[in-house]
């Protein structure tokens, strides 16, 4: 079936530096793809989708690209700030929606 | 439009007994999952329910059910209750669509004692 590998965590990085979180797919068919961030005590929020190939989602300086021919939908930004600090699932939308395991991003000053 | 919310946000239950949870979505959305989130096994689908179908379910026991009313509220029961089952509850809606995206409500935090 459908499903989501993202890299582990917990990433640390340090204020100003670039982030990428890496996201692979496996879908039989042409599934939107997204990203969620998740902050201490409150529920999913979207962050960015993408919703066919070469598409490119983006919000508050966060970017990912969906990649048809590698299967990726890789989270970047080029410099973190420390309100970044959060848990980052990937995610997909065909028949069902699909989670990546989350990944913890820790920014520090 | 007002965002998906969920009652209560906070309970704590002792083993044996049973819960119940809601969660009303945003207008206009007709489908509802849930989803149950703990430090060890992430995020894991429990059900998504479509104008009061279930159509959807994930790999949870029988221990686990809901169900959707005619104003696409829905609510989910943990019946005999195991410590296993304190986690933060999550309820999303989305529009029909099934590539859209859902909109996630605050959770409901389940401590089991």
């Amino acid at each position: 079936g459908d499903s989501v590998t993202q890299m582990e965590g917990p990433v640390t990085l340090s204020e100003e530096a670039f982030l990428t979180i890496n996201c692979t797919y496996t879908a039989t068919g042409y599934p939107s793809l997204f990203w969620y961030v998740q902050y201490p005590g409150e529920g999913l929020q979207l962050l960015l989708k993408a919703t066919k190939a070469d598409d490119k989602g983006s919000n508050k300086g966060f970017e990912a690209t969906y990649r048809k021919e590698t299967t990726s939908f890789h989270l970047e930004k080029g410099s973190v700030q420390v309100s970044d600090s959060a848990v980052y699932f990937c995610a997909l939308s065909s028949n069902d929606m699909r989670f990546g395991a989350g990944t913890r991003l820790t920014v520090k000053p | 439009k007002a965002g998906v919310t969920q009652t209560p946000r906070y309970l704590i239950k002792t083993r044996g007994q049973q819960v119940t949870l809601s969660c009303s979505p945003i207008s206009g959305h007709r489908s509802v999952s849930w989803y149950q989130q703990t430090p060890g096994q992430g995020l894991q689908f429990l059900f998504e329910y479509f104008s009061e179908t279930q159509r959807n379910k994930g790999n949870f026991p029988g221990r686990f059910s809901g169900r959707q009313f005619s104003n696409s509220r829905s609510e989910m029961n943990v019946s005999t209750l195991e410590l296993g089952d304190s986690a933060l509850y999550l309820c999303a809606s989305r529009p029909s669509g099934r590539k859209d995206e859902q909109f996630f409500g605050p959770g409901t935090r389940l401590t089991v004692l």
